[in-house]
């Protein structure tokens, strides 16, 4: 069956610009991560859904990362006012639930360049 | 809070020889372990995980890791490389009471011919 999908797959932006980069989990999944990875470094954590609502938002690093699942299934990453520092590669995960041990499916990722 | 550490970003290995990659956690609560595999323009994919059974993980692609709680290691080997396992690996740590996986820097693994 198909993966994790997320679009688009590089996008470039200017300072101070909006984004949305998306994510359609694999059917069915009903548990939703995000994570960032800069350029050598390992991906880092920034928010968990449960179904529609974010179960840990821990990660998100300020108030201009904003995150949404309305409908439990396709979930936008928004970055507002974007700086440089934001760019990374934006990785999008789904599990069947919420158990610990779940494997985690990683989609290709976004590569969000801010110049 | 649950972290890993991978030392040695880049590892050369000839081809049929052990691939070892090393990988320490720290966590205040037992762990779960995972190894994850990324190859260029892919996702990133899971080799193996440990979750409380067994100590000895056997995963895809002759890939096998050892929990050891005494040493809070969980190291990475295969036991002949192919040039096929060119790739990054990940280690990365989960703890009880939380989904989020902490990830190691990654280990960028170069088979020599």
């Amino acid at each position: 069956g198909a993966g994790v999908s997320q679009t688009p797959s590089n996008k470039v932006t200017e300072k101070g610009k909006y984004v949305e980069l998306r994510c359609d989990p694999i059917s069915g999944h009903t548990a939703l991560y995000w994570y960032r990875q800069s350029l050598g470094q390992g991906p880092e954590f920034l928010i968990y859904f449960q179904g529609t609502g974010a179960a840990d938002d821990s990660g998100l690093p300020n108030d201009r990362f904003f995150a949404v699942r309305p409908e439990g299934s396709v979930s936008t990453l928004k970055i507002q006012r974007t700086e440089r520092g934001d760019s990374a590669v934006y990785l999008c995960a789904s599990s069947s639930t919420s158990s610990l041990t779940d494997t985690q499916y990683f989609g290709p990722g976004t590569r969000l360049t801010v110049l | 809070a649950q972290s890993v550490t991978q030392l040695g970003s880049h590892v050369s290995v000839s081809e049929g020889a052990l691939v070892l990659l090393r990988c320490n956690y720290s966590s205040s609560v037992p762990p779960y372990l995972f190894w994850y595999v990324q190859y260029p323009n892919q996702g990133l994919q899971l080799l193996l995980k440990y979750t409380s059974a067994a100590t000895l993980v056997k995963g895809i692609n002759g890939f096998e890791a050892e929990f050891k709680k005494s040493e809070t290691s969980f190291h990475l080997t295969k036991p002949s490389a192919h040039m096929s396992d060119a790739a990054e690996y990940f280690c990365a740590v989960s703890g009880r009471g939380n989904n989020r996986l902490a990830f190691g820097k990654g280990n960028q693994v170069v088979v020599i011919p």
